[in-house]
């Protein structure tokens, strides 16, 4: 079984809309990482997420840790065009091995 | 901004050959990693190094080796390619300040065929 779980699997948005996505993890989640790939090429590091109740922002993108939950969540505000690929986590769940979330494709139509 | 560099974007092999595929990074990272990943499936770690001539099997070693010979540079092996490693093969680097609290820079990937 995946230690980290992302939802929704796909996401298809129109252009302009919110939308968010979760990552949740089986074990307490010591800090977390953010990627972003667009398909076929390597993944772009977002942002890293040390703390329970940390957020950060870039651009119009926002990720939260909530330690409690195990979870962090990635919110886009207005979604554009070139906000589309694939989002994954990362992180070391109960602080053993590092590993990947399995992704969430985002389509955003214009 | 860091810098990994894969050797070849796309490459087609025939079964049984030996494979290299290289990486380099520029940021005197400590660690390196390869990692594979395919659909449903994910990201999964095959070999890291943290250190020149040092190397710790991932989660799906076999039929792979790896060489670090220079820090900057970590190549992976495949002994005698066969199409069950037809993937995407990611390459990617971070510092060594904690294995897990540094962000690791990736690669673009190379996409490998095995005829």
């Amino acid at each position: 079984s995946q230690e980290l779980e992302q939802s929704p699997q796909s996401l298809i948005v129109q252009e302009g809309k919110n939308l968010t996505i979760n990552c949740t993890s089986s074990k307490t989640l010591y800090g977390l990482y953010w990627y972003k790939q667009k398909y076929g090429e390597g993944l772009i590091f977002l942002m890293m997420l040390q703390k329970g109740g940390e957020e950060k922002s870039h651009e119009k993108i926002t990720a939260k840790l909530d330690e409690k939950k195990q979870q962090s969540s990635l919110h886009i505000t207005a979604s554009q065009p070139s906000h589309a690929g694939i989002y994954l986590c990362g992180a070391a769940p109960g602080g053993q091995n590092f590993v990947f979330g399995p992704g969430t494709r985002l389509s955003v139509l214009p | 901004d860091v810098k990994v560099t894969q050797s070849s974007r796309y490459l087609v092999k025939r079964t049984g050959e030996k494979v290299f595929l290289e990486c380099v990074q520029d940021m005197d990272h400590e660690n390196m990693f390869w990692y594979r990943q395919d659909p449903g499936l994910g990201l999964r770690l095959i070999y890291f190094s943290y250190d020149v001539k040092m190397k710790e099997k991932g989660d799906i070693p076999e039929g792979y080796s790896v060489s670090r010979e220079k820090k900057e540079r970590f190549s992976l092996i495949l002994e005698s390619a066969s199409t069950n490693q037809t993937s995407m093969y990611l390459c990617a680097s971070s510092s060594l300040t904690g294995f897990s609290n540094q962000p690791q820079h990736f690669g673009d990937g190379t996409r490998l065929s095995i005829l």
